[in-house]
């Protein structure tokens, strides 16, 4: 089985500053996805970004990239320039070929002003 | 608009009750899939169905069942053989489960309590 490992329970980041969250995984396939999910004090889950394995390129979305390092096994989130709306419970997730999820225990970020 | 419901929000178990979770989604969506999520773990796979008529038990299926007779729904059972139901249930949906770049979308939630 897969396990997604998030070390960091609990970060805090000033408003306006960035901040690494690390997220590493264990498997032994070579086609898979890795996602950044958020979930707001609101409970509901939102897609962050998304990172595929055979794309050596990292994925970015506005203010939201990742450092994929394959050989590793790491996926970390970097979030630049922090708005206090980026408070919320960050999820790491990895999808394998037979489209099963896994996540994993969350990083809770909370956003200073 | 379109997107997934859950209901009830709240929903309280007595001892050696059944009670079901509904998940609705309108989204045309092929696979849907159920959650658990416990303060500290994460997200954990109860059951998940890529077709209508069919499903598969994910890491934690014991104590629950699932059927799924119509695309968009996919309704929760816990069983009175569930010993620690409380937690925070989430359902999920995914548009083509053959299409490996497709991520999931939730719903809001439902939080089961026992009596």
């Amino acid at each position: 089985a897969q396990t997604v490992t998030q070390s960091q329970p609990e970060m805090s980041v000033q408003e306006a500053e960035t901040v690494t969250l690390s997220c590493t995984y264990d498997t032994s396939e070579s086609n898979y996805y890795l996602f950044w999910y958020k979930q707001p004090p609101s409970r509901q889950m939102i897609l962050v970004i998304r990172q595929e394995a055979y794309k050596q390129q990292n994925a970015t979305e506005n203010r939201f990239s990742v450092n994929f390092q394959k050989a590793a096994k790491s996926f970390s989130l970097k979030i630049s320039d922090s708005q206090l709306g980026d408070t919320a419970m960050y999820f790491c997730a990895f999808m394998n070929t037979g489209n099963q999820f896994y996540f994993g225990t969350g990083t809770s970020l909370t956003v200073i002003p | 608009d379109g997107g997934i419901t859950q209901s009830p929000k709240y929903l309280f178990r007595k001892e050696g009750q059944n009670v079901t979770l509904s998940c609705e989604q309108n989204l045309n969506h092929d696979a849907m899939y159920w959650y658990r999520q416990d303060p500290g773990q994460g997200l954990r796979l109860i059951y998940y169905s890529q077709i209508v008529n069919d499903f598969q038990k994910g890491d934690i299926a014991e104590g629950y069942s699932v059927s799924r007779e119509k695309k968009e729904s996919f309704p929760l059972t816990v069983t009175s053989a569930q010993k620690n139901p409380t937690a925070f249930y989430l359902c999920a949906s995914r548009r083509r489960p053959d299409l490996r770049e497709e991520t999931q979308y939730f719903g809001p939630g439902t939080r089961l309590l026992v009596l």
